[in-house]
């Protein structure tokens, strides 16, 4: 059973460009939540989605950004017209039921601006 | 608002040592604290979690305390190991938060020395 895929790992993007990052959770799971850690910062939420829905998204910047999870394929988050300070990790994680239960997060993708 | 702290950033010790991570909440009361381990460039792996009714957790070598009249859990390595060293980030519930916005802390950054 592999684990949460995120691609592309690293992601350099110009500022104004678009970035679109990539989270397939584990198998079984239905729950995805999106985190951003910027550079000794600590992680902070943006956004939980179940399929076809999103739940909260309430740490999500209500410009540039989107986040779905469509019944079939992987979880997308999207930035748009993309400035320096968007520059950071994107952690993605799954859970087959609640977070309180357990949640497994992928490795990242790195975003740079520049 | 809730803030979440922890003790020091990093914390260096000799191995076959117990290390002792505090992490300190305010302004709320979470129904759970969770406990990850981060190495750099990956994602946070899942060790511990420790609902508002449960004193304390083992599992191995690992060990979680929660005092909810402190407002503080602390989180133990006994025998520790050179591959112990990692960042140790501990989150808690978002008060009104959907079950997967957490607030993590910025991590203390433990390194055991041979």
């Amino acid at each position: 059973n592999a684990g949460v895929m995120q691609n592309p790992r690293h992601l350099v993007r110009r500022r104004g460009q678009e970035a679109r990052l990539r989270c397939s959770p584990m198998k079984g799971h239905s729950h995805v939540y999106w985190y951003r850690q910027l550079p000794e910062e600590g992680l902070k939420f943006m956004v939980y989605l179940q399929k076809e829905n999103i739940i909260d998204e309430s740490g999500m910047p209500k410009e540039r950004f989107s986040a779905e999870f469509p019944k079939e394929g992987p979880s997308i988050l999207r930035i748009q017209q993309v400035v320096r300070g968007d520059s950071a990790a994107y952690f993605c994680a799954s859970s087959r039921d609640g977070w309180d239960t357990e949640a497994f997060f992928g490795q990242g993708t790195r975003l740079t601006v520049v | 608002s809730q803030k979440i702290e922890q003790n020091s950033e990093a914390l260096n010790i000799q191995e076959g040592k117990t290390a002792t991570l505090t992490c300190n909440y305010t302004n709320y009361s979470p129904a759970y604290l969770q406990w990850y381990r981060q190495d750099p460039g990956r994602g946070p792996v899942f060790l511990l979690l420790i609902r508002e009714n449960e004193k304390e957790k083992r599992k191995e070598r690992l060990k979680v305390t929660f005092d909810t009249t402190l407002k503080q859990s602390l989180f133990h390595i006994t025998a520790s190991q050179p591959a112990d060293s990692a960042t140790y980030l501990c989150a808690l519930d978002k008060v009104g938060g959907s079950q997967g916005n957490l607030i993590f802390g910025k991590g203390t950054k433990l390194s055991v020395k041979p």
